[in-house]
């Protein structure tokens, strides 16, 4: 099974407005991290946003916020008053904290923020 | 804080030369350092992950005499691609950690050639 699912390989919104990209992940390790990465077209991959899995509150960075549903093992992405420079690709990962040191990564959704 | 450099950040070599591509964490002691490969509008793809002083864990498929790995100090990893071929040719990041429940730090990237 996929560790980390991103469903919207490409999603548009209009500038100002918000938008949400989609993160469901499957583990059965009860420690574990979520994070969400952009990679621009220059390739740079920047680190957004991070929610542990005992985190009783939704991680907020500025314009970028983390819905996080444990529950549904969902950790959605969403940026709100979108700007031109939003438009990149953007990757949610997971760690598992006592199974393992690597990141698992979805695939990706390719955002394009519309003037 | 937490920059990580990469160098080169583009290579072009000819079939059958090895290019060795070095991964520094420029502020801060990274106790895990990871080599990752990206094709086209595709993900992530992790090829090792490497700890200070002890050998590097490669991915399945990912051949270890093929890319070469050294993590001589908490501050940098050598990634060696030997006897490199067209199929070789690819985007490589690599990334560190200094923490278990910490994002990973990304390099910008070398974008790998192979004529």
């Amino acid at each position: 099974a996929q560790k980390i699912t991103q469903t919207q390989p490409g999603m548009f919104v209009q500038e100002k407005e918000a938008v949400t990209l989609d993160c469901t992940y499957d583990t059965s390790d009860p420690s574990y991290g979520l994070f969400w990465y952009k990679q621009p077209s220059s390739g740079e991959m920047i680190f957004l946003i991070y929610q542990g899995s005992y985190d009783q509150q939704n991680a907020t960075e500025g314009r970028y916020s983390l819905n996080f549903q444990k529950a549904r093992k969902s950790a959605n992405l969403v940026i709100s008053a979108s700007q031109l420079g939003d438009s990149a690709m953007y990757f949610c990962a997971m760690r598992e904290f006592n199974t393992g040191n690597q990141f698992y990564f979805g695939t990706g959704t390719s955002l394009t923020v519309i003037p | 804080g937490a920059v990580v450099s990469q160098h080169p950040s583009w290579v072009i070599c000819k079939s059958g030369t090895s290019v060795k591509i070095e991964c520094r964490s420029l502020d801060f002691q990274a106790t895990t350092m990871f080599w990752y490969r990206q094709f086209p509008k595709q993900s992530l793809m992790l090829m090792a992950t490497s700890n200070e002083g002890s050998k590097a864990t490669y991915e399945q498929g990912v051949e270890k005499d093929k890319f070469l790995i050294n993590h001589a100090s908490l501050t940098l990893s050598t990634l060696t691609v030997t006897s490199a071929h067209p199929e070789d040719s690819s985007f490589y990041i690599c990334s560190a950690s200094r923490s278990l429940q910490e994002t990973q730090y990304f390099g910008p990237g070398t974008r790998l050639l192979v004529l």
